[in-house]
C-alpha cells in the first residue's frame, strides 16, 4: 500500500498552461506539504496544511495555489506556468514536528 | 549562503569502504536533524532522526550531530552498491514558525562501485 502518493508521475505541458497535481495520504498524518527540487537536487519547502489549514507558505508565486479539501489530500494548482517552473514536485506528509514521509514525485516539464 | 551547506560530490568509494557525508549549518536554533537517502527518480526516504547532539547508530547508519560546531555528520559502514543514491541532510527547529519546516542541503550523489 503506497503511503503518500502523487498523480501524475510525468507532466509535459506548454507555457502559459494552468495545471494540477494530486497528493494523497493513507498515513492518517495531520500535516501535509509541498516541496520543489530544482535541477540542482536542491529541495526547499513551498507550503504545508495542518488540517487543511494553511501554517507555512515559503515566498512562492502566487500563481501557486495549494488546496487542501480534506486531512488526507492536499492538491498543487499552478496557473499560467513559466519555463522556470520545470521541476520535480513533492508532497510529503506528518505528524507535527515530527518525521516526514515523501511521495515518489511529479516531474513537471513546462516547454 | 545558504542555512545548511552540503558538498553536492559526486563521491566514489569502492564496495565495503567507509563513507562519511557531512553538512554544517548557521541556524542555532535547529533541534532536529535528519538524513534522507534518495534513489534515481524516487522520493525522499527518511533514514536517520537525532533529536540535539549525540550519536545515533542504525546497522551500518551512524549520524552524528555536534552542535558547538553546526556540524552533522553521517558514517555508511561496509558500503554496498545498493548504497549508491543522494544523500540529503535536512533539519528544523522548535516553536510554531518552524513547525515541520525542513531545511535541506543540497544532497551529496554517492556512487559505490563493486
Amino acid at each position: 500500500d503506497t503511503a503518500v502518493s502523487q498523480t501524475p508521475k510525468y507532466l509535459v505541458t506548454q507555457m502559459g498552461n494552468d495545471k494540477s497535481i494530486k497528493c494523497e495520504q493513507n498515513l492518517g498524518h495531520d500535516t501535509m506539504y509541498w516541496y520543489k527540487q530544482d535541477s540542482k537536487k536542491f529541495l526547499k519547502i513551498m507550503f504545508s496544511y495542518n488540517n487543511k489549514e494553511l501554517i507555512i507558505n515559503e515566498t512562492v508565486p502566487n500563481r501557486f495555489s495549494p488546496k487542501s479539501p480534506d486531512k488526507a489530500h492536499l492538491n498543487l494548482h499552478i496557473n499560467s506556468l513559466e519555463l522556470g517552473d520545470s521541476a520535480v514536485y513533492f508532497c510529503a506528509s506528518s505528524h507535527p514536528e515530527e518525521t516526514q514521509y515523501f511521495g515518489p514525485g511529479t516531474r513537471l516539464l513546462v516547454l | 549562503q545558504k542555512e545548511v551547506e552540503q558538498d553536492p560530490g559526486p563521491l566514489s568509494v569502492p564496495e565495503g569502504a567507509i563513507v562519511s557525508l557531512n553538512c554544517t549549518y548557521s541556524n542555532s536554533a535547529f533541534q532536529y536533524f535528519m538524513w534522507y537517502r534518495q534513489y534515481s527518480r524516487k522520493g525522499p526516504e527518511l533514514l536517520m532522526y537525532t533529536y540535539s547532539s549525540g550519536n545515533k547508530e542504525d546497522g551500518r547508519f551512524t549520524a552524528q550531530v555536534d552542535k558547538s560546531s553546526k556540524y552533522i555528520s553521517l558514517f555508511i559502514r561496509d558500503s554496498q552498491p545498493s548504497d549508491s543514491a543522494t544523500y540529503l541532510c535536512a533539519m528544523s527547529g522548535l516553536g510554531s514558525s518552524n513547525t515541520g519546516k525542513l531545511i535541506f542541503g543540497q544532497g551529496t550523489t554517492l556512487q559505490v562501485k563493486p
